[in-house]
C-alpha cells in the first residue's frame, strides 16, 4: 500500500488556468504538508496543516490554498497559475511526537508545468 | 547565508566510503535528517539524530554530529551505484514540525 500518494502525477496546463493537486496518506499522521522543489531542486515549505492550525508560509502567493477535507487528506489549489509555478510539488506527512521528531514521509510528487 | 548549507556535488568511485557535509545556522534545531532522492522519484528518509547525540550508526550509514560547530555528517559505507543519488540534509526546530532543507548533494557513483 502506498503510504502517501499524490495525483496527478504529471500537469501541464496554461497560464491563468486554476488547477488542484490532490494528496492522501494511509499512515494515521497528523500533520500534513506541501512543499515545492524547483528546477534547481531547491525544496521549501508552503504549508503544513493538522486538525488544529494551519501554518503558512509567507512567501507562498495567496494563489496558492490548501484544502484538507479531512485528516488523510490535504489538496492544493492554485489560481491564475503562472509561468513560475513549474515546479515539483511534495505533499508530506508526519505524526506528532512529544519528543519533537517530526519524520516525515513524502509522496512521489506532482511535476507541474505551465506554458 | 542559508539556513542549512552542503556541497553540492561529489563523486566517489564504487567500493569507496562517501561523506556528505552540512551545516545549519539555528543552535534550536531539534532533530536533524537526511533524506535521499533519486531521479524521478519523492524523498526517503534514511536516517534522524536528536540534536543531543554525537552519533548515530544504522548499516551502511553513520551520522555524525558536531554541535558545536552546527556541521553534521553523513558517511556510505561501500558506496555503491545505487546510492548515485541527490542527499539532502534537513532539520526541524524547536516547536515546529516543518523541515528547512539544504539544497542537496548529488552523490556520483561510478563503476
Amino acid at each position: 500500500d502506498t503510504a502517501v500518494s499524490q495525483t496527478p502525477k504529471y500537469l501541464v496546463t496554461q497560464m491563468g488556468n486554476d488547477k488542484s493537486i490532490k494528496c492522501e496518506q494511509n499512515l494515521g499522521h497528523d500533520t500534513m504538508y506541501w512543499y515545492k522543489q524547483d528546477s534547481k531542486k531547491f525544496l521549501k515549505i508552503m504549508f503544513s496543516y493538522n486538525n488544529k492550525e494551519l501554518i503558512i508560509n509567507e512567501t507562498v502567493p495567496n494563489r496558492f490554498s490548501p484544502k484538507s477535507p479531512d485528516k488523510a487528506h490535504l489538496n492544493l489549489h492554485i489560481n491564475s497559475l503562472e509561468l513560475g509555478d513549474s515546479a515539483v510539488y511534495f505533499c508530506a506527512s508526519s505524526q506528532d511526537q512529544a519528543s519533537g521528531n517530526y519524520e516525515q514521509y513524502f509522496g512521489p510528487g506532482t511535476r507541474l508545468t505551465v506554458t | 547565508g542559508e539556513d542549512v548549507e552542503q556541497s553540492l556535488f561529489l563523486s566517489v568511485r564504487e567500493g569507496d566510503s562517501s561523506v556528505i557535509n552540512c551545516t545549519y545556522t539555528d543552535s534550536s534545531s531539534t532533530y536533524l535528517y537526511w533524506y535521499k532522492q533519486e531521479p524521478g522519484a519523492g524523498l526517503q528518509l534514511l536516517t534522524y539524530i536528536f540534536s543531543n547525540m554525537d552519533m548515530k550508526q544504522d548499516q551502511r550509514l553513520t551520522v555524525l554530529l558536531n554541535k558545536k560547530d552546527k556541521h553534521l555528517s553523513l558517511r556510505i559505507a561501500d558506496t555503491q551505484t545505487g546510492d548515485s543519488a541527490i542527499y539532502f540534509c534537513a532539520e526541524t526546530r524547536s516547536g515546529y514540525s516543518t523541515l528547512t532543507f539544504g539544497k542537496g548533494t548529488m552523490l556520483l557513483v561510478s563503476p
